[in-house]
């Protein structure tokens, strides 16, 4: 069965420091999306991608959060300047066009120390 | 905006039990998902079930949509289903895509 993958599944980083989370959506889905879960609360949508574009954001996802398709299949989540309340598990989806199913990948650890 | 409360918050099975959790949903959902985050965070796909029943092994899921719940049948409980089960609704937004909203999970806890 076709399955979105995340990598790396567990990322230590320095506060300030860079980093990108990688995500390969299955092959015939348009829709793309990044969701965050701090420890012990919800998942909370961050943000959706289409047509090479940001489709919709959440209030969390501000300048210091981008996204992108850069080679037609991986779709990457990049943190500029990483802060101690960006640790959390970062999840990927992709859904069909006109379909409301997600499917998620198993989701990368980010620890900013 | 879209509402997702689960019932209940914390729930302790022995092996073997069975046990149902209830997914109550705002007007504005027309989607429903249930998924289980297991003890290493990760985040499993179980149902996608807008409407009806749908069975896969000793789970199931029943979605009454006209009445706005959803509840998650487990059967002869193991101790690998413990986790966080969670039920996300989504509401078509107009530009494309779904966005989930997340319910707050019930955590299971099965003990041999």
């Amino acid at each position: 069965e076709p399955e979105v993958t995340q990598t790396p599944s567990h990322q230590v980083t320095q506060m300030g420091q860079e980093v990108i989370l990688r995500c390969v959506p299955i092959s015939n889905h348009l829709y793309f999306y990044w969701y965050r879960q701090i420890l012990g609360q919800k998942v909370e949508f961050l943000v959706s991608f289409y047509n090479n574009e940001i489709s919709e954001k959440s209030e969390i996802f501000d300048d210091q959060f981008s996204v992108e398709r850069p080679d037609g299949s991986n779709f990457t989540l990049k943190i500029r300047s990483t802060k101690l309340e960006d640790s959390a598990m970062y999840f990927c989806a992709s859904s069909v066009p006109g379909s409301g199913e997600l499917f998620f990948g198993e989701g990368s650890r980010l620890t900013v120390l | 905006g879209i509402q997702v409360e689960q019932s209940p918050p914390d729930l302790i099975l022995q092996e073997g039990a069975n046990s149902t959790l209830r997914c109550n949903f705002s007007d504005s959902v027309n989607n429903l998902q249930w998924f289980h985050q297991n003890p290493w965070g990760q985040l499993i796909n179980l149902f996608y079930i807008p409407s009806g029943t749908k069975q896969n092994g000793r789970l199931s899921a029943t979605t009454v949509a006209t009445e706005r719940y959803s509840l998650l049948y487990i059967s002869s409980s193991q101790t690998t289903d413990s986790g966080v089960y969670f039920c996300a609704g989504t509401a078509y937004s107009g530009a494309g895509s779904y966005q989930l909203t997340f319910g707050k999970g019930t955590k299971l806890s099965v003990i041999p």
